[in-house]
């Protein structure tokens, strides 16, 4: 089983859908979460970073974290065509020490299209 | 705010050749950069943690004499490929890290290096 498992879509929505997009994990030591967005031929972009368990908003987007199922998703409300790209979920364990503990572990990454 | 520059954003060049990537923390130190590689349609795989003024980390399988690693200050880490081979083409990004306060912060990336060996 590996560590995140994320569905690679293509998920495809009308505009002005709401997206729900999410992961699983199976390492109970992780503790930060995020959302990274990337487009074609660019380098992720930080949407979302949660830390521990519980809901994140920001405009359009919400990250919700639930560390006893080890599942977590992000929501896109008003979907649009400049959302369209691939979502990808990160988590670190992390800590205030350590060198390794805040190595990020992808999932595939789900590719989002969001029609006109 | 956490910006981070990567340049060239493409090199086409020769078999043989070594070939370095630049990458740059514009408004914050970054204590610690790390540098991914990205097959199509796959997601990044982490090649090397570099902390400034100490040697880099390389991850299982990744030829560190290949891809050279050098983090000499707080805003800028470089990776060489040296000798590229065609089997060394591949998307290159690199993300960094500030640690602030106690509390860690998310890598942010850079917008990544087409690396085409021909």
């Amino acid at each position: 089983q590996k560590e995140v498992e994320q569905d690679p879509g293509p998920l495809s929505v009308p505009e002005g859908a709401i997206v729900s997009l999410n992961c699983t994990y199976s390492n109970s030591a992780f503790q930060y979460f995020m959302w990274y967005r990337q487009y074609s031929r660019k380098g992720p972009e930080l949407l979302m970073y949660t830390y521990s368990s519980g809901n994140k908003e920001d405009g359009r987007f919400t990250a919700q974290v639930d560390k006893s199922s080890k599942y977590i998703s992000l929501f896109i409300r008003d979907s649009q065509p400049s959302d369209s790209a691939t979502y990808l979920c990160a988590m670190s364990e992390g800590s205030y020490s350590g060198a390794g503990s805040y190595q990020l572990t992808f999932g595939k990454g789900t590719k989002l299209s969001v029609i006109p | 705010g956490a910006v981070v520059s990567q340049h060239p954003s493409w090199v086409i060049c020769k078999s043989g050749t070594s070939v370095k990537i630049e990458c740059r923390s514009l408004d914050f130190q970054a204590t610690t950069m790390f540098w991914y590689r990205q097959f199509p349609k796959q997601s990044l795989m982490l090649m090397a943690t570099s902390n400034e003024g100490s040697k880099a980390t390389y991850e299982q399988g990744v030829e560190k004499d290949k891809f050279l690693i050098n983090h000499a200050s707080l805003t800028l880490s470089t990776l060489t490929v040296t000798s590229a081979h065609p089997e060394d083409s591949s998307f290159y990004i690199c993300s960094a890290r500030v640690r602030a306060g106690g509390y860690d912060q998310p890598q942010h990336f850079g917008d990544g290096t087409r690396l085409s060996i021909l």
